[in-house]
């Protein structure tokens, strides 16, 4: 299995707290992704980065931020969260962009209350 | 960005070959087709991608048509434990893989 930690893997919180998503890899791979997946909807990226301090948006990025000041490590912020941020969050990882294989993370659900 | 329809679910009986198809007929002549699988409770797990020529490897097979308007995932001998939720993916223009909804597949023993 590639070396690919998410923590915590279970959270719950209140509306409008912060809340960080850690992704962790040993991989020294370059890319990073965070998808979230929810019923009805499959995995929808949310940011990914290309290296140390270069990220970009995904499609659903609104309410997001992210960071990224270690190769090995990629932080998902949600700034307030929100009841429609409950979901199953997903990291992956890949050596040189899309069109090697993506390698992913056991996921973190996180529930807003 | 380019998308695939797939079925919604398919089953297969234990130890028969299963198809699982995908229309892409919006694909761009270099968009790769890539087909990733997530069991339940876990993350998704690469399996085959292609671009022109029909590809194979140890997990399935990957037939792509000639127009490259649509492709099959082909498990050779379907076991219990390929029960999952199949995606047929094509880059997006961010470079990045658009999951759809996938095919569920239930394998029956």
């Amino acid at each position: 299995d590639a070396g690919i930690t998410q923590s915590p893997r279970h959270k719950v919180t209140e509306t409008g707290t912060p809340v960080t998503l850690r992704c962790h890899q040993t991989e020294n791979h370059r890319y990073m992704y965070w998808y979230r997946q929810d019923p009805g909807h499959g995995l929808r990226l949310i940011h990914y980065s290309y290296g140390v301090k270069d990220t970009d948006k995904g499609e659903v990025s609104d309410g997001y931020s992210v960071s990224r000041s270690k190769t090995e490590d990629f932080l998902l912020t949600l700034e307030s969260a929100t009841s429609s941020q409950t979901s199953v969050y997903f990291c992956a990882i890949s050596e040189t962009g899309v069109l090697r294989e993506l390698f992913f993370g056991s996921g973190t659900q996180l529930s807003v209350l | 960005d380019a998308k695939t329809t797939q079925p919604n679910s398919m089953e297969s009986n234990e130890e028969e070959p299963v198809h699982l198809p995908c229309n892409h007929s919006t694909i761009s002549g270099t968009d790769y087709i890539h087909w990733y699988r997530q069991l339940p409770s876990q993350g998704p797990e690469y399996v085959i991608h292609g671009l022109t020529s029909n590809v194979n490897n140890r997990m399935a097979s990957l037939a792509i048509a000639e127009d490259r308007k649509s492709s099959t995932l082909i498990l050779h001998r379907a076991t219990l434990r390929d029960a999952a939720v199949y995606y047929c993916i094509l880059r997006g223009s961010q470079g990045n893989l658009i999951f759809g909804k996938g095919t569920k597949l239930s394998v029956k023993p």
